[in-house]
């Protein structure tokens, strides 16, 4: 299985300029994720769908938006990329539910210049 | 919402030593609490967690004990092997919902010297 696939793995933007992360999972998974990852920060989450159908905001969603595009795929959106959104970013999707157990992709590193 | 401390930031140890790293959390409500070890350029894999009617939980060489009274637990490593070297985030959800959405410690880097 391929488990969760992200693309691109790495992007380099210009200030101002849009695109889209794609992440798909293979595991027949509920409920997916993006996150950020930031030297000294952490792991932050920017969006979830805990289902097919619903989005909701999670701690850091300015700049932002995303896509439940079926049970399978989860975009993130950048309208209007800044360099404060340079960043690695992951997806992830959860297991059984209520173990909370996240399968990360491998990550997508964005630079905003 | 929930806010995970995570100490230390940073943790050098000499193979064969064993590594604790402490997590505390501020929701009460809170009752999962996983661990994830991140290898450099790699990503984030779970290694162990615990939940709220467990007090510790062991598998090889790690172990997760939890104190709910104080909102604190902590991970143990025995024997550390250089392999064991990453960057180790602790985790905190409520997860009673059929999904959960984790909040994350700001991590601590783990340096095994041979």
């Amino acid at each position: 299985n391929a488990g969760v696939t992200q693309t691109p793995k790495f992007q380099v933007l210009k200030t101002g300029q849009s695109m889209t992360l794609q992440c798909a999972q293979d595991m027949n998974h509920n409920s997916m994720y993006w996150y950020r990852q930031d030297p000294g920060m952490g792991l932050r989450l920017i969006y979830y769908s805990a289902s097919e159908g619903t989005t909701d905001k999670g701690e850091v969603p300015n700049g932002y938006n995303v896509s439940r595009l079926n049970k399978r795929e989860f975009s993130l959106r950048l309208e209007s990329a800044a360099p404060s959104q340079t960043s690695v970013y992951f997806c992830a999707s959860i297991g059984t539910a209520n173990t909370g157990e996240l399968f990360f992709g491998e990550g997508s590193r964005l630079t905003v210049l | 919402g929930e806010n995970v401390e995570q100490h230390p930031s940073t943790l050098s140890v000499q193979e064969g030593d064993s590594a604790v790293i402490k997590c505390t959390y501020s929701d009460s409500a809170s009752n999962y609490f996983p661990w994830y070890k991140q290898e450099l350029g790699k990503r984030p894999q779970l290694i162990i967690d615990i939940r709220s009617n467990v007090g510790e939980k062991k598998d090889q060489r790690i172990a997760v004990t939890l104190n709910k009274t104080a909102k604190h637990f902590s991970l143990h490593i025995t024997e550390t092997q250089p392999e064991d070297s990453a960057v180790y985030f602790c985790a905190a959800s409520e997860g009673n919902s059929g999904y959960s959405t984790l909040t994350f410690g700001k991590g601590t880097m783990l340096l095994v010297s041979p």
